[in-house]
């Protein structure tokens, strides 16, 4: 079974500073995705970035971008340049071809002014 | 944008009562999903639904639990006989194939009391 961790469940940031958010997965699959979703107060689950697993070129959405460490089995999330409406509950999630997404815990992290 | 809706967005039932959840997928969307999160946990994966069968569950998803597809543009949760632990916010995702983006609906908190 496919399992995500995510070893921070509170993290803080001051705004416009760098934050990054850890995640490890284990897996025996050599082609999955990977994805790190925001859920902001309003509990809505949005996507912020995604990785193919073939792909060895880290994934970039603007201020946000991904280390991705295949043989580590590491994806973290940094964000550059952190915003107050950044402030939100991160989650880490995988998928293999079996098209189910496990998530981890979570991650709270609070941008403070 | 278009966006996975859900209705309704607050509901609150006796223990014992059957709810129906509602979702509206993507329109051209061929892979649907339920997902829960109970508060302060991580999101679970419920179901997925393709080709008009459930195509993977979860052990979450018992008897209790059904999924529809009625009319070619709504998909359905239905909980049969509500427990206090059904309790959660329960999002209806949906996405076009396996790979790519799962969108989320804004979802939907069920409270039992």
């Amino acid at each position: 079974a496919q399992t995500v961790t995510q070893s921070q469940p509170e993290m803080s940031v001051q705004e416009a500073e760098t934050v990054t958010l850890s995640c490890t997965y284990d897996t025996s699959e050599n082609n999955y995705y990977l994805f790190w979703y925001k859920q902001p107060p309003s509990r809505q689950m949005i996507l912020v970035i995604r990785q193919e697993a073939y792909k060895q070129q880290n994934a970039t959405e603007n201020r946000f971008s991904v280390n991705f460490q295949k043989a580590a089995k590491s994806f973290s999330l940094k964000i550059s340049d952190s915003q107050l409406g950044d402030t939100a509950m991160y989650f880490c999630a995988f998928e293999t071809s079996g098209s189910r997404l496990t998530f981890g815990e979570g991650t709270q992290l609070t941008v403070n002014p | 944008e278009p966006e996975v809706t859900q209705t309704p967005s607050h509901q609150v039932t006796q223990m014992g009562q059957e709810v129906i959840l509602r979702c509206v997928p993507i329109s051209n969307h061929l892979y649907f999903y339920w997902y829960r999160q109970i508060l302060g946990q991580k999101v679970e994966f419920l179901v997925s639904f393709y080709n008009n069968e459930i195509s993977e569950k979860s052990e979450i998803f018992d008897d209790q639990f059904s999924v529809e597809r009625p009319d070619g543009s709504n998909f359905t949760l239905k909980i049969r006989s509500t427990k206090l632990e059904d309790s959660a916010m329960y999002f209806c995702a949906s996405r076009w194939d396996r790979g790519n983006t799962i969108y989320f609906g804004e979802g939907s908190w069920l409270t039992v009391v």
